[in-house]
């Protein structure tokens, strides 16, 4: 089965740096990857997400990269907040008619001091 | 649009009781997951629903977990004859079989097996 590399484990930049958190993937069937944010005691929020027919995506202050032939793809978040401060995961799924369950990276936690 | 909503939030219980959660996704979704996170890890995935046809189970699903979706609608997890092992938050997921498929997650229902 597929299974995801999440890291670093936890991460901690001042606020208006940059973070980046890189994940690789096992199955190179899957073809999409999700980016999602958890907040203490809350579900799992989409926060961008990426298919294998794209190089990168871009919304606003949050993109990624994927990186097919590696099977790899990352998160990068410019001018952090402390509101960006969370539990980000990664994840992976093949296509729907599969159907389209997701397997995550092991989160990380990212911490943003003012 | 109401969100993925799940009750109850919190469930204590003695070893050896049976509980039950419920997901309400959001309404014309028709694929549902559950999925299952211990701390300080990713959601694993247990087992989904397209309409009211269970279409794949985890290993992770052992004889004494049964989800439904009698009417394509909410969903409903069982859990017999608890154990300390299944203490952990589980997460409901909904989609819509369209071209993109984004898995919205509810706030979970805490399990704690005492």
């Amino acid at each position: 089965g597929e299974n995801v590399e999440q890291h670093p484990s936890t991460l901690s930049v001042q606020e208006g740096d940059s973070a980046v958190i890189k994940c690789t993937y096992s199955d190179s069937a899957s073809n999409y990857f999700p980016w999602y944010k958890q907040e203490l005691g809350k579900g799992p929020q989409l926060i961008i997400d990426i298919r294998s027919n794209v190089g990168e995506k871009k919304d606003q202050r949050i993109a990624v990269t994927l990186n097919k032939t590696a099977k790899h793809f990352s998160l990068h978040i410019t001018e952090t907040q402390p509101e960006d401060s969370a539990v980000y995961f990664c994840a992976a799924s093949k296509p729907r008619n599969a159907g389209n369950m997701l397997t995550f990276g092991g989160g990380t936690r990212l911490m943003v001091k003012p | 649009d109401t969100g993925v909503s799940q009750n109850p939030r919190h469930k204590i219980t003695k070893r050896g009781q049976n509980v039950t959660f419920r997901c309400d996704p959001i309404s014309e979704h028709n694929r549902l997951y559950w999925y299952r996170q211990t701390l300080g890890q990713g959601p694993e995935f247990l087992t989904y629903f397209q309409n009211e046809a269970q279409l794949e189970k985890s290993r992770l699903l052992s004889d004494r977990f049964s989800a439904e979706r009698p009417k394509g609608s909410f969903s409903t997890l069982e859990i017999q004859r608890t154990e300390q092992g299944d203490s952990a938050m589980y997460l409901c997921a909904s989609s819509l079989m369209d071209k993109r498929e984004t898995q919205y997650f509810g706030p979970g229902t805490r399990l704690l097996v005492l």
